[in-house]
């Protein structure tokens, strides 16, 4: 159990276009996602936390225009990278925590390249 | 806000050997540890985690312990394998809130055959 899937696991676009990354927690429900971002040979930096039915909370310096994060189910939470830009293409990893427990499980991860 | 420290950033041993990894956390009002594996190109996999009403706990080759007064909180591995070779990463959260995990900054373990 406590699976959590995301898609695409990677993707190249061009500068300007738009990215939707989806994360999907199997066999759990999942009131609270999280969205990190990580660079090579980094630790994980969190970018937001994602509630079922309400706005997204973001880290300081994380541009809220630029990362939507939509959390419309307890199973699916999506991130669109708008208008991308080069210095945008990392390791984007979500992680859902099981409701009623502090557990926190991870997706495998979408590499974003932006050329 | 929460600070994980993290030591050491990289670990050789020899296939058999033990690894230790330690953590130090700066709030005293965290309560709950988790310690993931990363694999390259990959999500991180919880391994083991503990909470600060426990000080210890163990998974067959793998175990916590945890010291709140001093707050920090260690990874021991033994009988290390080549497949344990990976990034392990700390983390410290609360259990109110959202449960922000703080990350450590990571270990690379190299476990030689």
């Amino acid at each position: 159990g406590a699976v959590v899937s995301q898609h695409p696991s990677w993707v190249i676009c061009k500068s300007g276009t738009s990215v939707k990354i989806e994360c999907r927690s199997l066999d759990f429900q999942a009131t609270t996602m999280f969205w990190y971002r990580q660079f090579p040979k980094q630790s994980l930096m969190l970018m937001a936390t994602s509630n079922e039915g309400s706005k997204a909370t973001y880290e300081q310096g994380v541009e809220k225009d630029k990362f939507l994060i939509n959390h419309a189910s307890l199973t699916l939470s999506t991130l669109t990278v708008t208008s991308a830009h080069p210095e945008d293409s990392s390791f984007y990893i979500c992680s859902a925590r099981r409701d009623g427990r502090n557990e926190q499980f991870f997706g495998p991860g979408t590499r974003l390249t932006v050329l | 806000g929460e600070n994980v420290e993290q030591h050491p950033s990289t670990l050789s041993v020899q296939e058999g050997d033990s690894a230790v990894i330690k953590c130090t956390y700066s709030d005293s009002a965290s309560n709950y540890f988790p310690w993931y594996k990363q694999e390259l190109g990959k999500g991180p996999q919880l391994i083991i985690d503990i909470r600060s009403n426990v000080g210890e706990k163990k998974d067959q080759r793998i175990a916590v312990t945890l010291n709140k007064t001093a707050k920090h909180f260690s990874l021991h591995i033994t009988e290390t394998q080549p497949e344990d070779s990976a990034v392990y990463f700390c983390a410290a959260s609360k259990d109110t809130g959202f449960q922000k995990l703080v990350f450590g900054t990571g270990t690379r373990l190299l476990v030689s055959p």
